[in-house]
């Protein structure tokens, strides 16, 4: 069965700690992506990539690192100089760079 | 880069009658515009998507209209039902790059 996974689904950290948020996918797409969403303001990138071992920055990648060391995984770590980082992450992937975007269930993260 | 204004952000129809959400787009050269639908606490859906060669599209009861001339681009649901409520996404994407632009999004509300 076909698709994308992320891990966990609700992740709690206190302030001053990383945390690296999993994406996983078994469509055999090239293109990985992740998303910050918070109400009322869309979706919004941090990073992407469009093949192993290389990423680039999205339009908010400041306190957020990536890697793509496999095809099928883009961990995402949310690092302690991330200012605001409470907020909820979508991994997406697609067979061709922007085109048919496929998202995983979301991961939901609160730092007090 | 491109910018993609979505309107209302919210709307309320009684089961059973039609919803139209419209979106506008700045760069004349994007050529790809799907539509996502997101329910709560889920990541968004690709519901229906449709390229600047062709001027509309349907599948059951959604369709996608484009006006490349305007640069709008439109999400046209018949016969709501009460599970059509939910968060819907436009987006576009510009020639040459590897992303998708989103929308802020509608919130549909369909009433019993």
């Amino acid at each position: 069965d076909g698709g994308i996974t992320q891990s966990p689904k609700y992740l709690f950290r206190k302030e001053g700690q990383n945390v690296t948020l999993s994406c996983e996918q078994n469509l055999n797409h090239d293109a990985m992506y992740w998303y910050r969403q918070d109400p009322g303001q869309g979706l919004r990138l941090i990073y992407y990539s469009q093949i192993v071992n290389d990423f680039q920055k999205g339009d908010i990648a400041e306190g957020y690192s990536v890697s793509r060391e496999k095809k099928e995984s883009f961990p995402l770590t949310v690092t302690s100089a991330q200012k605001n980082p409470t907020a909820f992450y979508l991994c997406a992937s697609s067979k061709e760079a922007a085109y048919e975007q496929y998202f995983g269930p979301g991961t939901r993260l609160t730092v007090t | 880069g491109e910018n993609v204004e979505q309107h209302p952000s919210t709307l309320s129809v009684q089961e059973g009658d039609s919803a139209v959400i419209k979106c506008t787009y700045s760069d004349s050269a994007s050529n790809y515009f799907p539509w996502y639908k997101q329910e709560l606490g889920k990541g968004p859906q690709l519901i229906i998507d449709i390229r600047s060669n062709v001027g509309e599209k349907k599948d059951q009861r959604i369709a996608v209209t484009l006006n490349k001339t305007a640069k709008h681009f439109s999400l046209h649901i018949t016969e709501t039902q009460p599970e059509d409520s939910a968060v819907y996404f436009c987006a576009a994407s510009l020639v040459g790059y590897s992303t998708l632009t989103f929308g802020k999004g509608t919130m549909l509300l369909v009433s019993p």
